[in-house]
């Protein structure tokens, strides 16, 4: 089955840090262009950050550049998001996606809830 | 890295046709072909209904077409149906290797 699972969300303070995982399945992972999206809780999707098929390029929303980082790894079909220094409006469900055709967002995972609070 | 703008919510009777703005910038709608749209039904994961401005998925109804007119896309729904009620996104590429999408727009069927 083609699926994107995410994982490594939680409870975490203001200024601590966590790492998400995203793991793909059924499809060449190494093909696709990767991305995080997230939805703060009733609001609207926001892209976070993405990744190129072999990781050779990455971009940012200005709200996380300098804090998130994203990386893969193509030999465990992973997707990784490291956040440092998270703030309360890092709160959100945090979305794994794949870019398909190098133009849309073809595939999405259930998500994994991030809730900053001390 | 300023959302796309769309109508907060839009409305129809079963059977009628609605729209749905994206308006942008030069540097990511108007500049661009990589425009996509999503459904999300409360509590559900988005699902790409539109891309390339005016491509539809294989298998997905052709109620569902987009268009594109300078800085701003647009969505078209046909023949609303009742479980068309959801939140619709647009999303595109920008100059500076980035994506953006909108506010998104709740669809009411009435």
């Amino acid at each position: 089955e083609v699926q994107l699972v995410e994982s490594g969300g939680g409870l975490v303070q203001p200024g601590r840090s966590l790492r998400l995982s995203c793991a793909a399945s059924g499809f060449s992972f190494d093909d696709y262009a990767m991305h995080w999206v997230r939805q703060a809780p009733g609001k609207g999707l926001e892209w976070v950050s993405g990744i190129s098929w072999n990781g050779g390029s990455t971009a940012y929303a200005d709200s996380v550049k300098g804090r998130f980082t994203i990386s893969r790894d193509n030999a465990k079909n992973s997707l990784y998001l490291q956040m440092n220094s998270l703030r309360a409006e890092d709160t959100a469900l945090y979305f794994c996606s794949r870019e398909g055709g190098g133009t849309h967002f073809d595939l999405w995972g259930r998500g994994t809830l991030v809730t900053v609070s001390s | 890295q300023s959302a796309l703008t769309q109508p907060a919510s839009v409305s129809g009777s079963p059977g009628q046709s609605i729209t749905i703005s994206c308006t942008g910038t030069s540097s990511d709608v108007g500049g661009y072909k990589y425009v996509s749209w999503y459904q999300q039904h409360p509590g559900k994961v988005p699902k790409v209904i539109i891309y390339d401005v005016s491509k539809r998925p294989s298998g997905l109804s052709n109620r569902f077409s987009g268009s594109k007119s300078g800085n701003t896309a647009s969505l078209t729904i046909s023949g609303l149906q009742a479980e068309d009620e959801a939140e619709y996104y647009c999303a595109s590429y920008t100059s500076i290797r980035t994506w953006v999408f909108g506010g998104g727009t709740k669809l009411t069927v009435l």
